[in-house]
């Protein structure tokens, strides 16, 4: 079974960055597999941020591609994200996924970020 | 890029069937039949119900089905349950290589 956690500050600055991180058990991590972020803002709808190969390789979402870096350390079995310049409307909460096919096939349980001063 | 349309809410009785349409562009839907859906409980993750358009994950139950005609993509939810109340969602892989998410749609179960 994949099981995925979020983990990261609750709380960030305005005009801070926002960075999270989602541990993977190891077997699902070392096969070949896309990774994204997934994100609620409170009252709203589901939001992809950008998915990951096991190479490396990334695709971000158009309206935050300037802002936003997600990486992978093999070596901690571990999925990163990285939002630079925050504000409120970047108060959400955020999954990481693990793709089945063309779909976020199996999810972390989400980690809450709230942006405020 | 613009979230694919779903209805705001759609409701039915317990063992009815309900049908919930996801539209959006030919960029949208992109080269693949790369359309699923979720259901989101609040306070939980979402969870895969439908991929590549009508393919069941393992554990999901055969009362979910999905379908996709054009630029439209529809989950139907028959023998409709009280647990099956929830938040919907669709998705689709982009000509873009990217995701896009639909509104979202709220069941109710009268």
């Amino acid at each position: 079974q994949v099981q995925l956690q979020e983990a990261g500050p609750g709380l960030v600055k305005p005009s801070g960055t926002l960075s999270l991180t989602c541990a993977v058990s190891s077997d699902s991590f070392s096969s070949i597999n896309w990774w994204s972020w997934v994100r609620q803002p409170p009252g709203k709808g589901l939001e992809w941020l950008g998915q990951i190969y096991y190479t490396g390789s990334a695709h971000y979402n158009p309206s935050l591609k300037t802002r936003v870096t997600i990486s992978l350390d093999k070596s901690k079995n571990q999925l990163s994200l990285r939002v630079n310049s925050v504000t409120a409307a970047d108060t959400a909460m955020y999954y990481c996924a693990r793709h089945l096919s063309y779909s976020f096939g199996f999810w972390g349980q989400g980690a809450l970020v709230t942006v405020s001063s | 890029q613009s979230a694919l349309t779903q209805p705001a809410s759609v409701s039915g009785s317990p063992g009815q069937s309900i049908t919930i349409s996801c539209t959006g562009t030919s960029s949208d839907f992109g080269p693949c039949n790369c359309v699923s859906w979720y259901q989101h409980h609040p306070g939980e993750a979402p969870k895969l119900m439908i991929y590549d358009v009508s393919d069941r994950p393992s554990g999901i139950s055969n009362r979910f089905s999905g379908s996709k005609s054009g630029n439209t993509a529809s989950l139907t939810i028959s023998g409709l349950q009280a647990e099956d109340e929830a938040d919907y969602y669709c998705t689709s892989y982009t000509s873009s290589d990217t995701y896009v998410f639909g509104t979202g749609t709220k069941v109710t179960v009268l």
